[in-house]
């Protein structure tokens, strides 16, 4: 069965510092993709990236990127030059095409500390 | 365009007692699905739809019930309320299966 695991449920970073945020995930099948997910204070549900399971590159959006280890099975996403605005909830989610749907993960908090 | 839309943003229901929240989406999206939202688990996925007249029942569909009649529509029944189902629900959709989701704003509802 399908799971997501983020195993860090609260982070801090200082300011214009890089941050980790981990998932991990469970699947067997070979053809999947992963979501991040950003949820500020405010509630909404906001896109971040995306990686495919056979993306030759890990995949990268302004300052977010993803550190995929697909042998791992580990898709970390990698926050640069942390703004305060960045301080919310991060949600990892997961498709495989054995199913049709997407799965989430249980979230990091991350706070920004001027 | 207004993107996914729910209605209402907030409802208080006694135990026992049915309503619908609604979601509606104008951008021709394939894929929609409810999820529940409580803190510590994150969103889990009470039921999705691949097209319309094609549900499915996702992680925690017990209690709920959907239908899809049109692309437009993917309203989400209580069929008798219970203070478990109290929680965040959003509503989202996708071009298709595998693309990113639009969420609706989420409709906080409270079982008394």
């Amino acid at each position: 069965a399908q799971k997501i695991t983020q195993t860090q449920p609260g982070m801090f970073v200082q300011e214009k510092e890089a941050v980790t945020l981990d998932c991990t995930y469970d699947t067997s099948d070979p053809s999947y993709g992963l979501f991040w997910y950003k949820q500020p204070s405010s509630g909404e549900m906001i896109f971040l990236i995306y990686q495919g399971s056979y993306d030759q590159q890990n995949a990268t959006e302004g300052r977010y990127s993803l550190n995929f280890q697909k042998a791992r099975k580990s898709a970390n996403l990698v926050i640069s030059a942390s703004q305060l605005g960045d301080s919310a909830m991060y949600f990892c989610a997961m498709r495989d095409t054995s199913y049709d749907k997407v799965i989430f993960g249980p979230g990091t908090s991350l706070s920004v500390i001027p | 365009n207004a993107g996914v839309t729910q209605t209402p943003k907030f409802q208080v229901l006694k135990t026992g007692q049915s309503m619908t929240l609604q979601c509606a989406q104008d951008m021709n999206h394939e894929y929609m699905s409810w999820y529940r939202q409580d803190p510590g688990m994150g969103l889990r996925l009470i039921h999705y739809s691949v097209g319309a007249g094609i549900t499915d029942q996702g992680e925690v569909p017990n209690g709920y019930n959907v239908s899809r009649s049109t692309t437009e529509d993917f309203p989400l029944r209580l069929l008798s309320a219970a203070p478990s189902q109290t929680s965040v629900y959003f509503c989202a959709s996708s071009y298709r299966l595998g693309h990113e989701q639009y969420f609706g704003p989420g409709t906080r509802l409270t079982v008394t």
